[in-house]
């Protein structure tokens, strides 16, 4: 499975915007890019996805580099309840069970 | 709809011991997943099924079995309990790419 490569922690302050940053040298081109994020003692929940082209949803925005080697999720405007662990997941374009790996992930504390 | 449920919240083993930790769905899901997630760790996939009646080994697998005898429902069992089984875990269902999770069950072997 491709890897990615996340830091370990980050730090914003509320009201601001935050740009969590991941590396997947390794991508296939048939891998999804996948952000999930886990809210503390609760499970994961889905943030958003995308594949080549740059992704909007209510929750965030994804910013896929031209190489697809990296890529960025965007909180335009973070509040205390984004702090989480943010995962950064390649997912591949296949039919049937999806079957994530998760990484350690991105601690990311929002200051008030 | 209540999503993915789990029982129970918390459960204390002692060595040996055996459980069954429940999972169920209310969204017509044909995939099911089990991921534990030791402390400061990312989850790691025990078992997953495509659906009612097949079910398939994760990255985990070992002291664990599943059955998915109904869409619904995807039982974990543990066999014998261990101390390296002192996890959270966690149930997950999809229809496709997105995965819902359930709350979770913290379990201490002792």
């Amino acid at each position: 499975d491709a890897k990615t490569t996340q830091p370990n922690s980050m730090e914003s302050n509320e009201e601001e915007p935050v740009h969590l940053p991941c590396n997947h040298s390794t991508i296939s081109g048939t891998d999804y890019i996948h952000w999930y994020r886990q809210l503390p003692s609760q499970g994961p929940e889905y943030v958003i996805h995308g594949l080549t082209s740059n992704v909007n949803n209510r929750m965030a925005s994804l910013a896929i580099a031209e190489d697809r080697k990296s890529s960025t999720l965007i909180l335009h405007r973070a509040t205390l309840r984004d702090a989480a662990v943010y995962y950064c997941i390649l997912r591949p374009i296949i039919q049937g069970a999806q079957k994530l790996v998760f990484g350690q992930g991105t601690r990311l504390t929002i200051n008030p | 709809n209540a999503g993915v449920t789990q029982t129970p919240k918390f459960r204390i083993l002692k060595i040996g011991q055996s459980m069954t930790l429940q999972c169920t769905q209310d969204m017509n899901h044909n995939y099911m997943y089990w991921y534990r997630q030791d402390p400061g760790m990312g989850l790691k996939l025990i078992y997953y099924s495509v659906g009612a009646g097949i079910t398939d080994k994760g990255e985990v697998p070992n002291g664990y079995n599943v059955s998915r005898s109904t869409t619904e429902d995807f039982p974990l069992r543990l066999e014998l309990a261990a101390p390296s089984q002192t996890s959270v875990y966690f149930c997950a269902s999809s229809f496709s790419y997105e995965q819902y999770f359930g709350p979770g069950t913290r379990l201490t072997v002792t």
